[in-house]
């Protein structure tokens, strides 16, 4: 079946650097790829999604790019803000099936 | 921008009572889900729901939970007979065909 992997959390970054955050995934057929985020005490929002092989997607300086090669869609931020903090939440779908998400990673961002 | 919302925020019942979570998609998707979260843990598949019937659920929605659209804009969870364990956040989803779900802030549930 689909899964998702991310690495394990939390990761504290001072504002400004650099971050990543790895997520590779096992998936029959082509799946669709998302990054959800969660800030404190809210729900879960789309923070950017690629579809097929290649994509780049981006959103509030984000960037993950879907490499089927690998099998992974690695988060990216150049220079992070306090306001990033947040549980970043790798996922995936092929059709209409339920989205598989992965365990989730905290990250802290102290000024 | 639509939302999905999703009533009460934070619900606190005890165990054994029957409980009602109630998601408002958005009007125009036909596909809608509901997951959980337990505090801590992965966001986990409950059911998904289209054309007034399950499509698929998992091995958690068992016969104490289920799935009713009762009108044209609600989407409710039932749990039956609520058990300490199902404490967790509760998030409802909506989507259209082969677009991202969109979801909702969720409903803290708390059993006591």
């Amino acid at each position: 079946g689909n899964s998702v992997t991310q690495m394990e959390g939390p990761v504290t970054l001072s504002e400004e650097a650099f971050l990543t955050i790895n997520c590779t995934y096992t998936a029959t057929g082509y799946p669709s790829l998302f990054w959800y985020v969660q800030y404190p005490g809210e729900g879960l929002q789309l923070l950017l999604k690629a579809t097929k092989a290649d994509d780049k997607g981006s959103n509030k300086g984000f960037e993950a790019t879907y490499r089927k090669e690998t099998t992974s869609f690695h988060l990216e931020k150049g220079s992070v803000q306090v306001s990033d903090s947040a549980v970043y939440f790798c996922a995936l779908y092929s059709g209409n099936t339920p989205l598989v998400f992965g365990k989730g990673t905290r990250l802290s961002v102290i000024a | 921008e639509p939302e999905v919302t999703q009533t009460p925020s934070h619900q606190v019942t005890q165990m054994g009572q029957e409980v009602i979570l109630r998601c408002v998609p958005i009007s125009n998707h036909l596909y809608f889900y509901w997951y959980r979260q337990i505090l801590g843990q992965k966001v986990e598949f409950l059911v998904s729901f289209y054309n007034n019937e399950i499509s698929e659920k998992s091995e958690i929605f068992d016969d104490q939970f289920s799935v009713e659209r009762p009108d044209g804009s609600n989407f409710t969870l039932k749990i039956r007979s609520t058990k300490l364990e199902d404490s967790a956040m509760y998030f409802c989803a909506s989507s259209v065909l082969n677009q991202p779900q969109h979801f909702g802030d969720g409903t803290r549930l708390s059993i006591l």
